[in-house]
């Protein structure tokens, strides 16, 4: 199972651009990354999903680099509303949900 | 077009007891899938169904056990509360085997007192 490294927490200002970083060294050839933003007592919501190179969407932009072992999610210009946790997740996508392994995330701070 | 039902919302039971959770996958979702998540911590996984199958199994004591129903809805039950039991149970929906992102209720909010 490919385990992932992201910050414990990260604070950040109203109009800023976040980049949250993931480490996954092991990552296979088969696994993609997925990642999650989780409000608190709400379950994790689906923010976007990536192989390799770019991967942008209405909400963020997910950068991987040619050899894999890291992720980049990029929230443009985030407002209070994002403070949340933000889990990286990395897996087979045909493979069981027990393959596929949140850890403790990261915990975004955005102020005023 | 409903999202993921979970029902109860909050529930609270004593030490020793059983607890059964609910959950309805959004319509046309046939792999349903049931986290754990304690404060302050990631979701972890208990069972995976699809098509009423078990398709995995996470690491978690026989006092948990799971099924889904012909309707692809699916129950959670947990026998001899501990508790070290209470936590959000979390439920997740997918369209079949493959993993293009999760879909997840509002959990279940259990406290053992």
């Amino acid at each position: 199972l490919a385990k992932t490294t992201q910050p414990i927490s990260m604070d950040s200002y109203e109009g800023q651009e976040v980049n949250i970083t993931c480490s996954h060294n092991n990552i296979a050839t088969n696994d993609y990354i997925t990642w999650y933003q989780q409000f608190p007592s709400q379950g994790p919501r689906f923010i976007i999903q990536g192989y390799k190179t770019k991967v942008t969407n209405e909400v963020a932009s997910l950068f991987i680099p040619a050899d894999r072992k890291s992720s980049t999610l990029s929230l443009p210009r985030v407002s209070l509303s994002d403070t949340a946790v933000y889990y990286c997740l990395v897996g087979d996508r045909y493979s069981s949900a027990s393959k596929i392994i949140f850890g403790s995330g990261t915990r975004l701070s955005i102020r005023p | 077009d409903a999202g993921v039902t979970q029902s109860p919302t909050h529930l609270i039971k004593t030490r020793g007891q059983h607890v059964t959770l609910r959950c309805s996958p959004i319509s046309g979702h046939k792999s349903v899938s049931w986290y754990q998540q304690v404060l302050g911590q990631g979701p972890q996984f208990i069972f995976q169904y699809y098509e009423k199958e078990e398709r995995g199994r996470g690491n978690f004591p026989d006092r948990f056990s799971a099924r889904q129903f012909p309707n692809y809805s699916s129950e959670l039950n947990v026998n001899a509360l501990l508790l070290g039991d209470s936590a959000l149970y979390l439920c997740a929906s997918t369209t079949g085997t493959v993993h293009y992102g999760y879909t997840f209720g509002s959990g279940t909010r259990l406290t053992v007192v």
